[in-house]
């Protein structure tokens, strides 16, 4: 079945740094979705890429749709205390009814 | 617009109880999906509905069933609880079809069940 990568698994770094983690997958997908998920509560959706190549931003936040389709990552510049959380990537494939998911990178600020 | 919402917000069970987790959604979404969280094992998809009367199984159903009567409603029942069922349960729900702008899913703050 498919299967996401996604890296690193956790980060801890200094408030102010930039952070960088990214998916891969074995196969092409059409959309990819990343959340961010705090400690108690549900997945929120951060940002999503419909479009091979597609660079998309929200707020301190970037996201891209790798060009060969089967990878994606997110960037967060700045970090502050606030984006402390485990960050989630997913993918769908053309005509799929269901989103696969990678494991998640815990992000730990250091203030 | 409330968005998903799940209630109950936390259950405690005891072992061959059932429990009925309800799921709704006030974004007129076609599809709308059971996932259960536990620690290290990221999300796994229990039962799907792609619409009003359909179901299907996820890739951890065993235990489970659901029932979709309504398009804003989604029910995930255990009819048997077992201690390996306490997790925490996320419903969620998209509207669009897959690699079309509208291909976004949205999901519920969860439920903490925990079977003794």
């Amino acid at each position: 079945g498919q299967q996401l990568n996604q890296s690193p698994q956790s980060m801890f770094i200094q408030e102010g740094e930039d952070v960088s983690m990214n998916c891969t997958s074995s196969s092409i997908f059409n959309t990819w979705l990343w959340y961010k998920q705090e400690p108690g509560e549900g997945p929120v959706l951060l940002i999503a890429l419909y479009k091979a190549g597609e660079l998309t931003s929200n707020g301190r936040l970037t996201a891209q749709f790798g060009i060969t389709r089967k990878d994606s990552f997110l960037n967060i510049s700045a970090s502050i205390p606030s984006d402390v959380g485990i960050y989630f990537c997913a993918g769908r494939s053309q005509g799929a009814q269901k989103l696969v998911f990678g494991q998640g990178t815990r992000l730990t600020i250091n203030p | 617009n409330a968005g998903v919402t799940q209630t109950p917000k936390f259950r405690v069970l005891k072992t061959g109880q059932s429990m009925t987790l309800l799921c709704a959604q006030d974004m007129n979404h076609e599809y709308m999906y059971w996932y259960r969280q536990d620690p290290g094992m990221g999300l796994r998809l229990i039962h799907y509905s792609v619409g009003e009367g359909t179901t299907a199984k996820g890739e951890v159903p065993d235990g489970y069933n659901v029932s979709r009567l309504k398009k804003q409603n989604f029910l995930l029942g255990l009819e048997s609880a077992a201690p390996s069922q306490t997790s925490v349960y996320f419903c969620a729900s998209r509207s669009g079809l897959a690699g079309t702008s509208t291909d976004t899913q949205y999901f519920g703050p969860g439920t903490r069940l925990t079977v003794l």
